[in-house]
């Protein structure tokens, strides 16, 4: 079955530095790779998304993402991490034949990052 | 715009009983979805709808009725609540479909089945 997998359920940082949330892919076909955040009794919001191109996205709020089809990831990263970025975040995607705006999320990863 | 909006925000429910939950967007989106969310297990799609009148079913739908009658609305039913139904609900709307085009998100409904 196709899927994503994060396989950290938390990442703790300092803030200043390097975040990176790790993503990792089993999709058949070229993958519509999706970003979101969760931030606390929010609902999610859009950070990136890979269709094609760029092999390295970047989006919102400082957010980039690198596209690597070898190691099948889509790694989120941010050189530097402020503590308002503590948060909830989700991979997705959409399968090329996927009906109507299905997107399959992975099991999240919370971000902490301390001062 | 309001953007995507959800009622209520908070329900508690006995086994048996049945609810609607709201939904609603401003956007004149076409694709309306409902998703739940558990813990360590993402969002789960339940229901879409590609356009008024045009539904479908998600991964998880049993337990749940959906019907989408105009463009802005896309309430969610629960006929006879199980406690398996706890959870947080997500509404979603967007443009176009999944694979090209942004969703949005509404603030969740937090269901509780006791």
């Amino acid at each position: 079955a196709q899927s994503v997998a994060q396989p950290e359920d938390q990442v703790n940082v300092a803030e200043g530095n390097p975040l990176t949330v790790k993503c990792t892919y089993s999709v058949s076909g070229n993958p519509y790779l999706f970003w979101y955040v969760q931030y606390p009794n929010r609902g999610l919001q859009f950070l990136l998304k890979y269709i094609t191109g760029d092999n390295l996205v970047k989006g919102s709020y400082g957010f980039e993402a690198e596209f690597n089809k070898s190691q099948t990831s889509f790694h989120l990263k941010k050189p530097s991490a402020l503590v308002s970025d503590s948060a909830l975040y989700f991979c997705a995607f959409a399968a090329v034949k996927a009906a109507g705006n299905k997107l399959t999320f992975g099991g999240g990863t919370r971000v902490l990052v301390k001062p | 715009n309001a953007g995507v909006t959800q009622t209520p925000k908070f329900q508690v429910l006995k086994t048996g009983q049945s609810m609607t939950l709201q939904c609603a967007q401003d956007m004149n989106h076409e694709y309306m979805s409902w998703y739940r969310q558990d813990p360590g297990m993402g969002l789960r799609l339940i229901h879409y709808s590609v356009g008024a009148g045009i539904t479908d079913q998600g991964e998880v739908p049993n337990g749940y009725n959906v019907s989408r009658s105009t463009t802005e609305d896309f309430p969610l039913r629960l006929l006879s609540a199980a406690p398996s139904q706890t959870s947080v609900y997500f509404c979603a709307s967007s443009r176009q479909g999944a694979r090209t085009d942004t969703q949005y998100f509404g603030p969740g409904t937090r269901l509780t089945v006791l």
